[in-house]
């Protein structure tokens, strides 16, 4: 079975423009999370969606949001971008909404660069 | 308080010594801990989870928690140059919550 899926690998852009990462989850997981996760730290939790619905949201500005469609994958958007919002972007999926005893497994993450 | 520690490293390690990594966590309301292993360029893989207090064994790993003491641990025996990784401990609260890993050198 296939696992979690990003796109894009790689993503260069400047200050001040937009971007979409996507993600696709395991066949039959219906709960998506997005994590950065900056050079030398652990990821940090940006949002997570089960059945379509925002079932958590991390210390992000407005500029961060994101979508869940009814096939289960999602979109993150970054409006505006900062030199700081260079980062590894991470989607995890789990079968069932994010909660305790539910484990989390990593798409290969999208590498965004803003110059 | 951070909500999440553990020792930056680098840990170094012979090949065949037992790695012990350790992590602290400041939520006495977490229930489940997880133990992520991720290469350099690369994203976090699963190693193993534990809910109860004590320990728990799989393979070469082996995780201990517990929880009066907010403490997590994760023991990998016979470690081998290719467990060189930077070792990420979470627990899930409100969130998951991931600490900033610590960095595992298996020296051969």
């Amino acid at each position: 079975d296939a696992g979690v899926t990003q796109s894009p690998t790689h993503l260069i852009k400047t200050r001040g423009q937009q971007v979409t990462l996507r993600c696709s989850p395991i066949s039959g997981h219906k709960s998506v999370s997005w994590y950065q996760q900056v050079l030398g730290q652990g990821p940090q939790f940006i949002f997570q969606y089960y059945e379509k619905e925002e079932r958590g949201r991390g210390n992000f500005p407005d500029r961060f949001s994101a979508r869940q469609f009814p096939n289960y994958s999602s979109e993150l958007n970054v409006n505006a971008l900062l030199l700081g919002d260079s980062a590894l972007y991470l989607c995890a999926s789990s079968l069932q909404e994010t909660s305790s005893y539910n484990e989390q497994f990593f798409g290969p993450g999208t590498r965004l660069t803003v110059l | 308080q951070k909500e999440v520690e553990q020792n930056s490293g680098p840990l170094s390690v012979p090949e065949g010594a037992i790695a012990s990594l350790n992590c602290t966590y400041s939520d006495r309301v977490s229930q489940s801990f997880f133990w992520y292993r991720q290469y350099s360029g690369k994203s976090p893989e699963l190693i193993m989870s534990i809910y109860s207090n004590g320990d728990k064994e799989d393979g070469r790993f082996t995780a201990q928690l517990n929880k009066a003491s907010q403490y997590v641990s994760l023991l990998i025996r016979d470690s081998q140059p290719s467990d060189s990784a930077t070792y990420l401990c979470g627990y899930y609260g409100q969130n998951f919550v991931f600490g900033p890993g610590t960095r595992l050198s298996v020296l051969p």
